[in-house]
C-alpha cells in the first residue's frame, strides 16, 4: 500500500496556541516527509521536510517529528498564529522502482484545514 | 520569476468537451506532475514526465493525456469531459529526482456539468 493518512481533517485553534497534525504511512521504503502549505486559491508550497535518519526537525515555529517504528509523522506548529491558517498536506516519497529513482512522486495525506483564532 | 504558470484559472464545460489545461515553467526543471485536488482526498498524481519526450501514468490517469514536447510546457489534456473530473488541477515541477521541492502553480478550477 502507498497510502498516506492525515489526521485530523481540521483543526481550530486558538491564537498562541499549539497545532499538531499526524500521519501515518505503510510502506516502510518511504525515505523523504515533507508537509506542504496551502492557502485559499493558492498552489501548495513546501514548508518543511524531514528524512527518516532523524527523529526532528524544526525551522522557526514549525517542527517535524518522526517516528520510523511507528511510521507516523507530525508537524507542531508553535505559537499560532492566524496567518497560519491555511490548509496543510503531509507527503512522502515512494520507494525507488526498477530503474533505481522515484522520479520526485509524492503520495500525499487528505490534508487538515488549520484555522487559528484570533 | 514566475514559477509554474497554468491556464487557465476556472473553466466549465460541458459534459462531452474536451480541453487542454496549458502549463508552463521557467526553472528549466525536469520533472513535471500534474495532480488534481478534491475536497478531503489530498493530491492524487494523474501523470508526470522526466523530460521532454518522456511521460508516464500516475495513480489515476484514466480519462487525460498529457504530452511533454518540451522542457517548459506539459499539457493535460481531457477527452470526453465527465462529471467525475470536476477538481481542482495542479501542475508542479522539481529538478532533481527524490528530494527536491515540488513546486506547484496555482491551480485550475474545472466544473463538468
Amino acid at each position: 500500500q502507498q497510502q498516506v493518512k492525515q489526521s485530523p481533517q481540521s483543526l481550530i485553534v486558538q491564537k498562541g496556541g499549539i497545532s499538531i497534525i499526524n500521519c501515518a504511512y505503510e510502506n516502510t521504503a518511504f525515505d523523504y516527509f515533507p508537509w506542504y502549505q496551502q492557502f485559499p486559491g493558492k498552489g501548495p508550497a513546501l514548508l518543511i521536510a524531514i528524512r527518516p535518519d532523524v527523529s526532528e526537525k524544526k525551522e522557526g515555529r514549525f517542527t517535524i517529528s518522526f517516528n520510523k517504528s511507528a511510521k507516523q509523522f507530525s508537524l507542531h506548529i508553535m505559537d499560532s498564529q492566524p496567518g497560519d491558517s491555511a490548509t496543510y498536506f503531509c507527503a512522502a516519497n515512494p520507494p525507488s522502482g526498477a530503474g533505481g529513482t522515484s522520479y520526485g512522486k509524492l503520495t500525499f495525506g487528505q490534508g487538515t484545514i488549520l484555522t487559528v483564532h484570533p | 520569476n514566475a514559477g509554474v504558470t497554468q491556464t487557465p484559472k476556472f473553466r466549465i464545460l460541458k459534459i462531452g468537451q474536451s480541453m487542454t489545461l496549458q502549463c508552463t515553467q521557467d526553472m528549466n526543471h525536469n520533472y513535471m506532475y500534474w495532480y488534481r485536488q478534491d475536497p478531503g482526498m489530498g493530491l492524487k498524481l494523474i501523470y508526470y514526465s522526466v523530460g521532454a519526450g518522456i511521460t508516464d501514468k500516475g495513480e489515476v490517469p484514466n480519462g487525460y493525456n498529457v504530452s511533454r514536447s518540451t522542457t517548459e510546457d506539459f499539457p493535460l489534456r481531457l477527452e470526453l469531459a465527465a462529471p467525475s473530473q470536476t477538481s481542482v488541477y495542479f501542475c508542479a515541477s522539481s529538478y532533481l529526482q527524490g528530494y527536491a521541492e515540488a513546486f506547484f502553480g496555482q491551480g485550475t478550477r474545472l466544473t463538468v456539468v
